[in-house]
């Protein structure tokens, strides 16, 4: 099956900080989605991104869909923004979500 | 966005009872939704889909008898985990496909705790 990997795995980073979050994909994909998982389980979308560049607010993700990667760069970092972010793929043809690694963030006050 | 509710958000039984979960699609339709267990610490792992008026596909490894799943209306999937062991205590999230596109939405998860 296809493989998802994220890193880096873990990320501490200083408030104010900026940072940029990898997912690397094996497969072709119809759809990319990157999600922030709070303390208490619930998924927040973040984007929907099959290719091309999003941003919304202090986030922005980029997905080279040719190169099979993802970006997810979030600038001046929140205590908020603490928690796991996931990338997600949808291989082509499919709708099954496949998950990736995660990457959990840390951001100190 | 579309929204996904799930209920209960939490729930503790005795091993050996049966315990189910809804997960509802509010404001659109969705003839698939899917099925997924996290543990602590780990990744979302698909269990199921399920498809509006057919029987469920699982993945490789999950026990169709134990984790039972209908999907009646296309509003409205079910998860039911029968004969509930200690070892089944995990965080049970449910998605929904929108029609158009690929892109999944969420249910808030409900944690099992078998005792």
């Amino acid at each position: 099956g296809i493989q998802v990997e994220q890193s880096p795995p873990d990320l501490i980073l200083q408030e104010g900080a900026n940072s940029t979050l990898r997912c690397n994909f094996s497969d072709s994909v119809n759809n990319l989605q990157w999600f922030h998982q709070n303390p208490w389980g619930q998924l927040i979308n973040l984007f929907y991104i099959p290719s091309g560049t999003k941003q919304n607010g202090r986030l922005s993700a980029t997905t080279v869909a040719t190169e099979r990667y993802s970006l997810l760069y979030i600038s001046s970092s929140q205590t908020t923004d603490s928690g796991v972010y996931f990338c997600a793929v949808v291989l082509g043809g499919y709708q099954k979500v496949t998950f990736g690694t995660g990457t959990k963030l840390q951001v100190i006050p | 966005g579309a929204v996904v509710s799930q209920h209960p958000s939490r729930v503790i039984c005795k091993s050996g009872t049966s315990v189910k979960i809804e997960c509802r699609s509010l404001d659109f339709q969705a003839t698939t939704m899917f099925w997924y267990r996290q543990f602590p610490k780990q990744s979302l792992m698909l269990m199921a889909t399920s498809n509006e008026g057919s029987k469920a596909t699982y993945e490789q490894g999950v026990e169709k008898d134990k984790f039972l799943i209908n999907h009646a209306s296309l509003t409205l999937s079910t998860l039911t985990v029968t004969s509930a062991h200690p070892e089944d205590s995990s965080f049970y999230i449910c998605s929904a496909a929108g029609t158009e596109t690929y892109e999944q939405y969420f249910g808030p998860g409900t944690r099992l705790t078998v005792t």
